[in-house]
Order: C-alpha cells, then sequence, then structure tokens
C-alpha cells in the first residue's frame, strides 16, 4: 500500500522569504500522481499544484514550483516570495494512475507560519 | 458555481444519535469521496464511489454508512454516533479514471462534534 509521509508539522517563514516543505512517498509503481493542497483557516481545501510522475519536468505554479525526485521518492514544494496570505496548512497527496477509484492518500500535513 | 456543498457546516450530535451529512456537486463528477480530518493524521478516506448506485469503504469505514442514488449527491450517515467521532468531514469529487490527471474539488467541510 502507498503512503505519504510529511515529517514537518510546523515550518515558519518570514515574509518575502523561500521556504520548502518536504514529502516523501512509498510506492512500488511507475506512473500516479501527485498533488499539493492547501487549507487556510477559512477550512477550503485548495489545489496548489500537480506533478504526473512521468514527466520529468518539476511543475510551476507562479510562485509554487515543485522538487520532485522520482528515484529518491520525495515531493517538496518550493514557495517563493512568501506572502501573508500563503499562511496554512499544505498537504501532500498521492494518487494512483492504474487504480479506477481515484482515490487520494495524504500527507499529514505541515503548517506554515508566515511571520511579517 | 457552486462546485461541491456540503449540508450542515456545523453540528453538536450526543453519544447514540444519528444523522446524515448530505454532499451534493454540480459538476457532473463521476467519483465522489468521504474523508476525515483529524489533527496530525491527515485526510482519512472514509467511503467512496465510482458512479451512482456504487460504493465502496476506505481506509476508516467503520461506525458510517454511505448511499449515492443520484450522481450529483453522496450521502454519509452516522447510525449511533460515537465522540471518536468528532472531526471535521471532507466531501470531494473528480472526474473518471480518463482524466485521471485532474485533481480532486473539495466541500468547504462539515465539524461535526459529539458530546
Amino acid at each position: 500500500a502507498q503512503t505519504v509521509t510529511q515529517s514537518q508539522p510546523e515550518m515558519s517563514v518570514q515574509e518575502a522569504e523561500t521556504v520548502t516543505l518536504s514529502c516523501t512517498y512509498d510506492t512500488s509503481e511507475s506512473d500516479y500522481y501527485l498533488f499539493w493542497y492547501k487549507q487556510p483557516p477559512s477550512r477550503q481545501m485548495i489545489l496548489v499544484i500537480r506533478q504526473e510522475a512521468y514527466k520529468q519536468q518539476n511543475a510551476t505554479e507562479n510562485r509554487f514550483s515543485v522538487n520532485f525526485q522520482k528515484a529518491a521518492k520525495s515531493f517538496s514544494l518550493k514557495i517563493s516570495d512568501s506572502q501573508l496570505g500563503d499562511a496554512a496548512m499544505y498537504f501532500c497527496a498521492y494518487r494512483s494512475a492504474a487504480s479506477n477509484t481515484g482515490k487520494l492518500i495524504f500527507g499529514q500535513g505541515t503548517t506554515l507560519q508566515v511571520k511579517p | 458555481n457552486a462546485g461541491v456543498t456540503q449540508t450542515p457546516k456545523f453540528r453538536v450530535l450526543k453519544t447514540g444519535q444519528s444523522m446524515t451529512l448530505l454532499c451534493a456537486q454540480d459538476m457532473n463528477h463521476e467519483y465522489m469521496y468521504w474523508y476525515r480530518q483529524d489533527p496530525g493524521m491527515g485526510l482519512r478516506l472514509i467511503h467512496y464511489s465510482v458512479g451512482e448506485g456504487t460504493t465502496a469503504k476506505g481506509e476508516v469505514p467503520d461506525g458510517y454508512n454511505v448511499s449515492r442514488l443520484k450522481k450529483q449527491n453522496f450521502l454519509l450517515g452516522l447510525e449511533s454516533a460515537a465522540p471518536s467521532q468528532t472531526s471535521v468531514y471532507f466531501c470531494a469529487s473528480s472526474r473518471g479514471q480518463i482524466f485521471r490527471n485532474q485533481p480532486q474539488h473539495f466541500g468547504d467541510g462539515t465539524r461535526l462534534s459529539i458530546l
């Protein structure tokens, strides 16, 4: 069974600085999808970025980018030029490409604090 | 553009009471899911459905039942609520397997407290 691990329960960053959130996963599959979701205090789950395992190029979305290391099974999220609105809990999630259920497996989450 | 709507947003129950959480999506998604979120444990899958009339157990199904009589609705039931079911519940939906690179869309969650 696949597992997702976020080993940093809490992180903090100064406004305008860069921070990296870690995520590792365990799988025997070669084709899968990885996601980062943001959950602000409003409790909404907002998709930040996604990565397809068969694509070697790291995904980027404006200030958000990932460092996808397939061999190491690592999927970290880098937030550049951090803003106060980035303060939230961030979840890493895995989805098998082979399974016809679309289930997501989530990590435990990392709470990001942004200091002004 | 409603997306995924959960009802209610908050609820307090007494141990042994029953209730149903309603999830409705207007995106014509095939797949629907119920998760629970507990501190330090991320989101864990309770039950899911890959189509109208079909349901399956997830990671933590005990104490819950679900039904999907209509494609757009997915109901989560607690027959006899227990304090261990105090949690925040999220419903999500996504397109079918052909679109497996597409993300799940989430409702705003239901905070449920069992006294």
